[in-house]
């Protein structure tokens, strides 16, 4: 059974740093696409980086040059770096696994973890 | 960036009710689009993939179409556990994007 579960979140003063951290299980997360999206409180989501299974990785430009996404083979796990804080970074940030479909060759999201909350506040 | 813009934003319907949901894209994206369902402190559940096809064990009564620039999300007949926030997303270009969602509430 595929499972992620993120941990890492908690409060941070604006130009703080956190480190999220995505455990995944059922699979291989060097094998797939992996991804994290973010949803502000009340608001809707926004997608925020991706990794490719060969270690490309793409950015919102919303976080660029501040969050690096990456992963540990050895532990199966998917991390987001997030330096330079600010007020509008604050949401629940989840990690999702990226699904592919061979036949039109395009991509989704099959499955999400549970969630972990960042409040960047003073 | 690609814009996705949902309509309706908010949509009041009675159980049983045929509910559509538009997703129109600000270019073409050929059919890259995704649809997902998120329940109040949930994370979202992906629901149709490739426009139209249907997620391993996602009840019969969704469905998905469109291609290009208009997608449609429908919901046969609407039952107690469909009422939820729905957000179509476009995987075709970065940055990725996700529409402003539409939400279902009971009437």
């Amino acid at each position: 059974e595929v499972q992620l579960v993120e941990s890492g979140g908690g409060l941070v003063q604006p130009g703080g740093s956190l480190r999220l951290s995505c455990a995944a299980s059922g699979f291989t997360v060097s094998s797939k696409y992996m991804s994290w999206v973010r949803q502000a409180p009340g608001k809707g989501l926004e997608w925020v980086s991706v990794i490719y299974s060969g270690g490309s990785t793409y950015y919102a430009d919303s976080v660029k040059g501040r969050f690096t996404i990456s992963r540990d083979n050895s532990k199966n796990t998917l991390y987001l770096q997030m330096n330079s804080l600010r007020a509008e970074d604050t949401a629940v940030y989840y990690c999702a696994r990226v699904g592919y479909n061979w036949n039109d060759g395009i991509y989704f999201f099959d499955y999400w973890g549970q969630g972990t909350l960042v409040t960047v506040s003073s | 960036d690609i814009q996705l813009t949902q309509s309706p934003s908010f949509l009041s319907a009675s159980v049983g009710d045929r509910v559509t949901i538009t997703c129109r894209a600000s270019q073409g994206i050929s059919n890259s689009l995704a649809w997902y369902q998120q329940n109040p402190g949930k994370a979202p559940k992906l629901l149709i993939y490739v426009a139209s096809t249907l997620q391993s064990g996602v009840p019969s009564r969704f469905s998905g179409s469109g291609s290009g620039t208009e997608f449609t999300l429908t919901i046969g007949s609407l039952q107690p556990e469909d009422f939820a926030t729905y957000y179509c997303q476009q995987l075709n270009t970065y940055p990725w994007t996700f529409g402003q969602g539409t939400k279902v509430e009971i009437k």
